[in-house]
């Protein structure tokens, strides 16, 4: 069965600290991979999505992601955070030739001053 | 610039009611989709349609309905409203290159 899966429920981390959202997904063949973001009470805004090509991808807001085929991941990071980058962060596949996506659970991430 | 809206933002009414969410997006896209976010189970698919007068059942799609009449609108219909279905609900639209585009989300209470 597809499954994706986002180990941390809840990560805080200190204002100019990095950091790392993890992503790992179950399906028979490399899907396509995006990182949603959600600000309280807002819909969810596309940071980044990998289709082919180059492995580690930019997004907006300063994040990025590496596709790591080996591993199944598909981890988000960011050098350096920001207060507000406090927020839930989802990682979505959806399999190529198909339009619907499938969500982890989320990562909640709280930046503390 | 294009976008999804969502109306009511905000819904309260009673166990066994018809309720309808409204969706409506101007990308001209031809997939949409409708979520409900619950905590800890992140958004689970609904339904979803790929064109005019296509629509398809999601994971949880008991006690929903859908339908697809023009390209700009999927409303969302609970028959007969339970408390299990109080949650946030979100439409989405996407184009072939599979990115979704999602609305604001609506906020639907049970009682």
């Amino acid at each position: 069965a597809q499954s994706v899966t986002q180990p941390d429920i809840h990560i805080t981390v200190s204002e100019g600290a990095s950091l790392e959202l993890r992503c790992n997904y179950s399906y028979g063949a490399t899907p396509y991979l995006f990182w949603y973001v959600q600000s309280p009470g807002q819909g969810l805004q596309l940071l980044l999505k990998y289709f082919s090509g180059d492995t580690l991808v930019q997004g907006i807001k300063g994040f990025e992601a590496e596709f790591k085929r080996s591993q199944s991941s598909f981890n988000l990071r960011k050098p350096s955070v920001h207060w507000s980058d406090a927020a839930e962060y989802f990682c979505a596949v959806g399999p190529r030739g198909d339009y619907k996506l499938s969500f982890g659970a989320g990562t909640t991430v709280t930046v503390r001053a | 610039d294009a976008e999804i809206t969502q109306s009511p933002r905000h819904k309260i009414t009673e166990t066994g009611r018809q309720v309808t969410l409204a969706c409506h997006q101007t990308w001209n896209h031809n997939n949409m989709f409708w979520y409900r976010q619950d905590l800890g189970h992140g958004l689970r698919l609904i339904h979803y349609s790929y064109g005019v007068q296509d629509t398809n059942k999601g994971e949880v799609s008991d006690g929903y309905s859908v339908s697809r009449s023009n390209t700009e609108d999927l409303p969302l219909t609970l028959e007969s409203a339970a408390s299990s279905q109080t949650s946030v609900y979100f439409c989405a639209s996407s184009e072939s290159t599979g990115e979704q585009y999602f609305g604001p989300g609506t906020r639907l209470t049970v009682t």
